[in-house]
């Protein structure tokens, strides 16, 4: 079985501040790994994926992922934010292989401040 | 680009009720998703589809029931509608099953249920 852990529901931080959204998974198998967002009354699009090679992960945006085995982590960075940044933030996990499904997080709600 | 619609944004159904949700894809995908957000909760699947005519359950389909008669179309079922269903719905779709292979949302369905 996977699961997917985002310790901090929300996290407000100032426009042009650097800002470190957290996400650990456990799985018994390898796993493919997601970051989506969802603005305001919409629904998820994707900001990046990892699926192999290079542990850095370059998405739109001007995000960044680490995925870090070791760990278990794959954390989302951005080294300076925007008022529309303002979002909510999935991490999202899938199995190499066996069922179709996807394990979502609970959401982290960036709140970008002024 | 993919583009998944969701037939409704804004639904208010009674108590009781059987209540449909649409949700059709134009790139000829393989798999469906029905999901349900709640705050904290984050994404839990209902049911999903690899197939047309081949549904299976996902982690919450009590009180639920899909069909997918057309590939580019899978529909959501509330048979009797009850307050605990208020919430907002997500159709996804995903090319062939690889596992690696990103969702793409609809902008989803916000449904109460008085």
């Amino acid at each position: 079985a996977q699961s997917v852990t985002q310790l901090d529901s929300q996290v407000p931080v100032f426009e042009e501040a650097p800002v470190e959204l957290r996400c650990n998974y456990s799985s018994s198998v390898s796993v493919y790994l997601f970051w989506y967002v969802q603005y305001p009354n919409q629904g998820l699009q994707l900001l990046l994926k990892y699926l192999s090679g290079s542990t850095l992960v370059k998405g739109i945006n001007g995000f960044e992922a680490e995925f870090n085995k070791s760990q278990t982590s794959f954390h989302l960075r951005k080294p300076s934010v925007h008022i529309s940044d303002t979002a909510e933030y999935f991490c999202a996990v899938s199995s190499t292989s066996g069922t179709y499904k996807y394990i979502f997080g609970t959401g982290t709600r960036l709140k970008v401040l002024a | 680009d993919v583009k998944v619609t969701q037939s409704s944004r804004y639904l208010v159904k009674r108590t009781g009720e059987k209540v449909f949700l649409e949700c059709v894809q134009d790139m000829d995908h393989e798999n469906m998703f029905w999901y349900r957000q709640d705050p904290g909760l984050g994404l839990r699947l209902i049911y999903f589809s690899y197939d047309v005519k081949m549904k299976e359950k996902g982690d919450i389909p009590e009180g639920y029931s899909v069909s997918r008669e057309k590939k580019e179309r899978f529909s959501l079922i509330l048979e009797s509608a009850s307050t605990n269903q208020t919430s907002m719905y997500l159709c996804a779709s995903s090319d062939y099953w690889s596992g690696n292979q990103p969702q793409h949302f609809g902008d989803g369905t916000r449904l109460s249920i008085l």
